[in-house]
């Protein structure tokens, strides 16, 4: 089965500093690797996700990295902002295999004044 | 265009007693999966309907339970509740029939077993 892990459970940064956040996972057979953030009382939100082919993808301010030989994914968030703050879920997704993803378990990014 | 509505937002159930929970799914949207998130666990995959047929499944005993409606409409049941079923449980809807890494998810039911 597919196991998916994040490295640290709170992670704290200064406004305006680039924040990195952390997955490990188990299957390599996932097809795509995604990133959620969910903000306090809401649902989680779609961010980035990576092709398995792929070791960079960017999108706006923020920027994802795969790492296939040691199954590591980071997002690294440019100039973080106090509206950055919430709970960030890496997760897998693979071909056939309808809507499910699996989802690590979340590292709290803090963003201080 | 509306979000993914989910009702109730909260409930306080007494152990052994049965939940329904709904989801509407975003209009045009055909496929509704369910997740479980606790603190301990995370969020778990429960499982995911499509054309009023159960595509998928998690690792959850039969006492979770779901159907969907020709309108995409989900309802999840969990019956004979445990202590441990309190949860935030959580509807995403998918556009694309064939999966899709985008899932638009609702806010949420919190569910407390008391």
């Amino acid at each position: 089965g597919e196991s998916v892990g994040l490295h640290l459970p709170t992670l704290s940064v200064q406004e305006g500093d680039n924040s990195i956040i952390n997955c490990a996972y188990s299957n390599s057979a996932s097809d795509y690797f995604i990133w959620y953030k969910q903000e306090s009382g809401k649902g989680p939100q779609f961010i980035i996700d990576i092709r398995s082919n792929m070791d960079k993808r960017q999108g706006q301010r923020v920027t994802v990295l795969l790492n296939k030989t040691v199954k590591h994914l980071s997002l690294q968030i440019a100039a973080t902002q106090p509206g950055d703050s919430a709970v960030y879920f890496c997760a897998v997704w693979r071909a056939g295999g309808g809507n499910k993803l699996t989802f690590g378990t979340g590292t709290q990014l803090k963003v201080e004044l | 265009k509306a979000g993914v509505t989910q009702t109730p937002r909260y409930l306080i159930k007494t152990r052994g007693q049965q939940v329904t929970l709904s989801c509407s799914p975003i209009s045009g949207h055909r496929s509704v999966s369910w997740y479980q998130q606790t603190p301990g666990q995370g969020l778990q995959f429960l499982f995911e309907y499509f054309s009023e047929t159960q595509r998928n499944k998690g690792n959850f005993p039969g006492r979770f339970s779901g159907r969907q409606f020709s309108n995409s409409r989900s309802e999840m049941n969990v019956s004979t509740l445990e202590l441990g079923d309190s949860a935030l449980y959580l509807c995403a809807s998918s556009l694309d029939p064939r999966g899709d890494t985008e899932a638009f998810f609702g806010q949420g039911t919190r569910l407390t077993v008391v």
